[in-house]
């Protein structure tokens, strides 16, 4: 089973700012099977990203996604005040696993 | 608009059963994997189970093996979650999830609002 580790924790941004969010995996994964979701309060999941830097459909361009092998990046640009939520990158080779999870919160 | 509405959920004592639903709406059910996820209070996301788009396939999480049973019935565009032996540790909100394709691609496109499993004495 392959884990994923998300750092930081917590990130504590301003709305406007910039951030990055980390994912790290204890194995390789391919590429095409890393999507990171948004969740709000109370609210399920979103997906936002899928294939490592693919956009879900809505999903502003204000987030992107990179990265490969182990190490995979989730960047939000000029953080508006609904991006404030915790984020979660997941692996979709069998059998699946999320992350633990990145908190971004007002600074 | 893809709908997916859980229902089922409760409080039950350890070692006794429930059994959740998801009515699937604004797609067509049989053709795509669900799957069941879900999330323990203040916690993260755990994949529960997932099933393959005409059910003659299904897949569960180590930590719900055999006391699991996921299905699906197409004609009534609904998936399903039997939970026996239930644990404390599997007091969580159960999310009814969409998968992306038939078969083989557990990435998840659409999410009910989940339904509230408490397992307590």
């Amino acid at each position: 089973e392959i884990v994923l580790t998300q750092s930081p924790g917590t990130l504590s941004l301003s709305p406007g700012e910039g951030g990055t969010l980390s994912c790290r995996a204890s194995q390789g994964v391919s590429s095409t099977y890393l999507a990171w979701y948004q969740q709000k309060p109370g609210q399920a999941p979103r997906l936002l990203i899928y294939d490592t830097s693919t956009r879900a459909t809505g999903i502003p361009d204000r987030f992107s996604g990179s990265g490969s092998g182990a190490d995979f990046t989730l960047t939000i640009s000029r953080l508006e005040p609904e991006d404030f939520a915790v984020y979660y990158c997941q692996q979709y080779h069998t059998p699946l696993t999320f992350g633990g999870g990145t908190k971004v919160e007002i600074k | 608009e893809v709908q997916l509405v859980e229902s089922g959920g409760g409080l039950v004592q350890p070692g006794g059963s429930l059994r959740l639903s998801c009515a699937a709406s604004g797609f067509t059910f049989s053709t795509y994997a669900m799957s069941w996820v879900r999330q323990a209070p203040g916690k993260g996301l755990e994949w529960v189970s997932g099933i393959t788009n005409g059910g003659g396939d299904a897949y569960y999480a180590d930590s719900v093996k055999g006391r699991f049973t996921i299905s699906r019935d197409n004609s009534k565009n609904t998936l399903y979650l039997q939970m026996n032996s239930l644990r404390v540790e599997d007091t969580a909100i159960y999310y009814c999830a969409k998968e992306t394709a038939a078969i083989g691609i557990p990435l998840f496109d659409s999410w009910g609002q989940g339904t509230v499993v408490t397992v307590s004495s």
